[in-house]
Parts: C-alpha cells; structure tokens; sequence
C-alpha cells in the first residue's frame, strides 16, 4: 500500500538554525514523485520543494533542501536558518500517477526567537 | 493576478442544507482536484478532474459532488448525505505533467451548525 508517514507532530528550532523535518514513505512503483508544502496558519498550502524517484542529486530551493534517501524509502526536508515566518505546518506527499497525490498527517514546525 | 480562488473563506449552513464552495483558476491548467482537510490531520482526496467534463471520484467521494463545465471552474456541493462536512476544504490545479505538480487555493472553512 501507498503511504506516507511523517512522526514528528511538533518541531521547535530557534531562529537561525537549520531543521530537519522526517518523511517516509512506501510504494512499490519505481516511478513517483516527493512534495514538500509549508501550509501557513492562513491555510494555503504553499509548494516548497519536488524530488523525483530517477533524480540522481537531491533537490534544492532557496533555504529548502530535501535529503532523499531511496534505499530507506525517506524525503526529509531540510530548512536553513530558520526564520520566524517558517513557523507553519509542513506536508510531505508522494506522487505515483494517476493524479492521485497521497499526503502525510504534517508535522508543525514552531521557530523561537 | 494568476492562481486560483475560492470564495468565501468561511462558510456557515445549517445542517441538512446542500452548499456549493466555488473553485476558479487562471492558470490554464487542465487538472483539478478537491481536498478536505480535518484538523491535525492531512489533506484526502474527494474529487479530482482532468478535463472538462471529466470528473473521477477520490477516497472520500461519499456525500459530495462536482462538476467540470469549463475548465476555469470546478465546484464541489456538500450534500446533505455527508455525515460530517465541518471541515478546511481546499481545491488545487495542476498541468498534466509527468510529475503532478498542484497549486492550492486559500481553503473554504466550512462549518455546518
């Protein structure tokens, strides 16, 4: 069964410093895409980063890396220096076709000053 | 401006009333989809549409329904057969890509009294 899995409900890191946020995942296909989304507490959920499953370096956006380690099936996303505006609640989702993108339970991020 | 709107942002119904919670995009994008979304939790799939006059059902289809009669708009009616519809409801867009990526609109937050 298709499923994504993130386990840490909350996260707190103080400002400036880099984050790890966990994802992992199960699919049997060989072709499939990774998502991270920053859902803010206005409720739009904002694309952050994609990684595809034949993509041979890790993705890279801005602050946003995502750290893909197929072997263990995991997509976590790397924030550095964290800002207060990345307090917000972060999906991990997975793509393998057929228009259905499945999604984790999020995991909250909270960044102190 | 360019992305996709959906109005109101909060909506309230009394229970055993029908509602429809609009969904416009500029994007020119062929795929749309519907989510809900329970507190704590992540998004599920209710409806999804590739083409006008197209719609597959999602995982939790029961007590909902859409239609697709232009390809800018794609509207979700909560029946009164749904047993529970207090929720965040979000509607996204996408280009029939390779790797389904989806662009969100603000969420309606429906609440039935």
């Amino acid at each position: 069964a298709q499923k994504i899995t993130q386990t840490q409900p909350g996260m707190f890191v103080q400002e400036k410093e880099a984050v790890t946020l966990d994802c992992t995942y199960d699919t049997s296909d060989p072709s499939y895409g990774l998502f991270w989304y920053k859902q803010p507490s206005s409720g739009e959920m904002i694309f952050l980063i994609y990684q595809g499953s034949y993509d041979q370096q890790n993705a890279t956006e801005g602050r946003y890396s995502l750290n893909f380690q197929k072997a263990r099936k995991s997509a976590n996303l790397v924030i550095s220096a964290s800002q207060l505006g990345d307090s917000a609640m972060y999906f991990c989702a997975m793509y393998t076709g057929g228009f259905k993108t499945i999604f984790g339970a999020g995991t909250r991020l909270f960044v102190k000053a | 401006d360019g992305g996709i709107t959906q109005s109101p942002k909060y909506l309230f119904r009394k229970e055993g009333q029908n509602v429809t919670l609009s969904c416009e995009q500029n994007l020119n994008h062929d795929a749309m989809y519907w989510y809900r979304q329970d507190p704590g939790q992540g998004l599920r799939l209710i409806y999804y549409s590739q083409i006008v006059n197209d719609f597959q059902k999602g995982d939790i289809a029961e007590g909902y329904s859409v239609s697709r009669e232009k390809k800018e708009s794609f509207p979700l009616t909560v029946t009164s057969a749904q047993k529970n519809p207090t929720a965040f409801y979000l509607c996204a867009a996408g280009a029939l890509s390779s790797y389904n990526e989806q662009f969100f609109g603000p969420g309606t937050r429906l609440t039935v009294l």
